[in-house]
């Protein structure tokens, strides 16, 4: 029973580049989460998507970044023309939001960016 | 807005002791969540346990168990007989409001169990 895939691992990208990230949910899952970790910080909040819709893209930088998370395939967050600021651990969760009170995010290993 | 607060940067617990990490958290909303979440070295995030706010009783998952003083806003996670494995850094989360999803996260404890 597969978790949560996030691919790659690893990502370095000179200033300027673009990054994609990729991310699968869990077998039964229909929703997807993206989040940012700087270096000694928590976790933030970036976008909540289903399949072929953005729900929330409030914690989410206005330029530069979008996520998608087409009716086949992974969900993908891209960020264009990377800058050092951008280097973090992103991580992808995924629920299946079968509507109960709090529901739980299980957690891919995430994708560490570094920007050179 | 909600808040999580955890105020130990770093714990050291001697093996097969009892350890309890705090959390303290600040909603308006009646309704919300508690999560924790281990971060080992590796870097995955590892779901552990979970306290709904109208939950009666405190949350218990094998070894770990959430001690949840909800006067007190607080919701602490207790690791009993701890293993040298359960040297990571641990998280606590909320999310806030009926049907909500934002995960609002600590800045973390990291915890070093000594053989």
């Amino acid at each position: 029973n597969a978790g949560v895939m996030q691919n790659p691992r690893h990502l370095v990208r000179r200033r300027g580049q673009e990054a994609r990230l990729r991310c699968s949910p869990m077998k039964g899952h229909s929703h997807v989460y993206w989040y940012r970790q700087l270096p000694e910080e928590g976790l933030k909040f970036m976008v909540y998507l289903q399949k072929e819709n953005i729900i929330d893209e409030s914690g989410m930088p206005k330029e530069r970044f979008s996520a998608e998370f087409p009716k086949e395939g992974p969900s993908i967050l891209r960020i264009q023309q990377v800058v050092r600021g951008d280097s973090a651990a992103y991580f992808c969760a995924s629920s299946p939001r079968d509507r109960t009170l709090q529901e739980t995010q299980y957690f891919g290993p995430g994708t560490r960016l570094l920007v050179l | 807005a909600q808040k999580i607060t955890q105020t130990q940067p770093g714990m050291f617990v001697q093996e097969k002791e009892a350890v309890t990490l705090d959390c303290t958290y600040d909603t308006s909303d009646p309704s919300y969540g508690l999560f924790w979440y281990k971060q080992p070295s590796s870097g995955e995030m590892i779901f552990l346990i979970y306290q709904g706010s109208y939950d009666q009783q405190n949350a218990t998952e094998g070894r770990y168990s959430l001690n949840f003083q909800k006067a007190r806003k607080s919701a602490n996670l207790v690791i009993s007989a701890s293993q040298l494995g359960d040297s990571a850094m641990y998280f606590c989360a909320m999310t806030s409001g009926a049907g909500s999803y934002q995960l609002t996260f600590g800045k973390g404890t990291k915890l070093s169990v000594i053989p």
